[in-house]
């Protein structure tokens, strides 16, 4: 049974850039989040998708944006690169509530850096 | 959700139990305590989680306080793999609720 996958795993991009990131689900998962980590810290809740639309958001600029696709995978996009975006970024996936989810799954992550 | 607080580091003996501390004095009635843990540069992974009953699976055993205001996460043999980042957190059920971690407490079990 796969568990959550990430791709890539690393990434360099530039400032003013734009990055896409995959997140596919651990199978029977409806349910996506994201979150940030910067180096030291604990991870950051971006969004949250299900049902292909964004449910839940944080505290995070409209530059992070995602989409969810039929078959649950996600992909989170981020314009307009700073050098404060560099952090590994985790996708964690659940059932929904209705479906009676509770705990996340994580993925192994994408590290971003900006330069 | 209810904020918790961690001691940041704590060192354990291998094949010694670790006990993890977790303070969440303002958490309602109807939030759970879940507990995660994050292997160096790894997603965090799920332990265990409990209303106010003691836990206890092949991970770990979670022992809650009768007044709900602090845990204690117990790892009954730790090994040099437990080595990690543990995360206490408090919640309502359902995966609908993002999980808000802190700085948790850093594990190090030492040979």
């Amino acid at each position: 049974d796969a568990g959550v996958t990430q791709s890539p795993t690393h990434l360099i991009k530039t400032r003013g850039q734009q990055v896409t990131l995959r997140c596919s689900p651990k199978s029977g998962h409806d349910t996506v989040s994201w979150y940030q980590q910067a180096l030291g810290q604990g991870p950051q809740f971006i969004f949250q998708y299900y049902e292909e639309e964004e449910r839940q958001r944080g505290n995070f600029p409209d530059r992070f944006s995602g989409h969810q696709f039929p078959n649950y995978s996600s992909e989170l996009n981020v314009n307009a690169l700073l050098l404060g975006d560099s952090a590994l970024y985790l996708c964690a996936s659940s059932l929904s509530v209705v479906s009676g989810g509770n705990e996340q799954f994580f993925g192994p992550g994408t590290r971003l850096t900006v330069l | 959700d209810a904020k918790t607080t961690q001691p940041p580091s704590m060192d354990c003996a291998e094949g010694r139990a670790a006990n993890l501390p977790c303070n969440h004095s303002t958490i309602s009635g109807n939030e759970y305590v879940y507990w995660y843990r994050q292997i160096h540069s790894q997603g965090p992974q799920y332990i265990i989680h409990g209303l106010k009953n003691n836990e206890t699976n092949e991970m770990a055993s979670l022992i809650i306080t009768e007044d709900r205001k602090s845990s204690t996460l117990i790892l009954p043999h730790a090994t040099l793999r437990d080595t990690a980042v543990y995360y206490c957190i408090v919640k309502l059920r359902g995966s609908a609720r993002q999980l808000t971690f802190g700085s948790g407490t850093q594990l190090t079990v030492l040979p």
